[in-house]
């Protein structure tokens, strides 16, 4: 059966710090593996990491994938209260099939 | 430029009671889904659809019930809500192999 773990479950850090999150993940047939940030409402896209694309940044987010260990991290650098949130792992086998994993919850303090 | 609308944002229910909550895209996307939140539990599939007419059962189909008359539109239906349908519902779309949209949630409390 097709999983993602994500680690650790929560997180509390203070403004400034750099936090690593991280996403293992056993699937039969990988296409896709997509970060999504969730506040208080939806989840919004953050990126997709692809065997054709295994590292994207975004401001102070960054994201790789080692496709030989099975795992992504999402790094933030110099967090802000506002990356407070939960930080969701979703694996896609290039169909309709979504595998998602249960989140890390970040909470930045000021 | 609406993407997924989801509509009620709240809602209370008694035991027993029914109801629907919708679901909209504009972005011409085939696939369409239900997802409920729990606390500690992640976003678990409730009911999909790959394209008009066509549905499936997800991780936790039971209690609830889908069509899918147009592209456009994905209503999951609550038969007689029980306090364990207590969750946040979320519905997503897509094109195969890309990246979810998702609506803005709707938070129901069944009493």
């Amino acid at each position: 059966e097709d999983k993602v773990v994500q680690s650790p479950l929560s997180l509390v850090v203070h403004e400034g710090d750099t936090v690593t999150l991280n996403c293992s993940y056993e699937v039969t047939n990988f296409r896709s593996l997509l970060w999504y940030k969730q506040e208080k409402k939806a989840p919004t896209f953050l990126f997709m990491l692809t065997s054709s694309g295994i590292e994207k940044k975004s401001g102070r987010l960054s994201s790789i994938l080692d496709k030989k260990e099975l795992f992504s991290i999402l790094n933030i650098t110099a967090t802000q209260t506002g990356d407070s949130a939960i930080y969701l792992c979703v694996h896609n086998s290039g169909t309709y099939k979504y595998i998602f994993g249960t989140g890390t919850r970040l909470k930045v303090l000021a | 430029n609406a993407g997924v609308t989801q509509t009620p944002k709240f809602q209370v229910l008694k035991t027993g009671q029914s109801m629907t909550l919708q679901c909209a895209q504009d972005m011409n996307h085939e696939y369409m889904s239900w997802y409920r939140q729990d606390p500690g539990m992640g976003l678990r599939l409730i009911h999909y659809s790959v394209g008009a007419g066509i549905t499936d059962q997800g991780e936790v189909p039971n209690g609830y019930n889908v069509s899918r008359s147009t592209t456009e539109d994905f209503p999951l239906r609550l038969l007689s809500a029980a306090p364990s349908q207590t969750s946040v519902y979320f519905c997503a779309s897509g094109g195969v192999g890309e990246k979810l949209f998702f609506g803005s949630g709707t938070q129901l409390s069944v009493l």
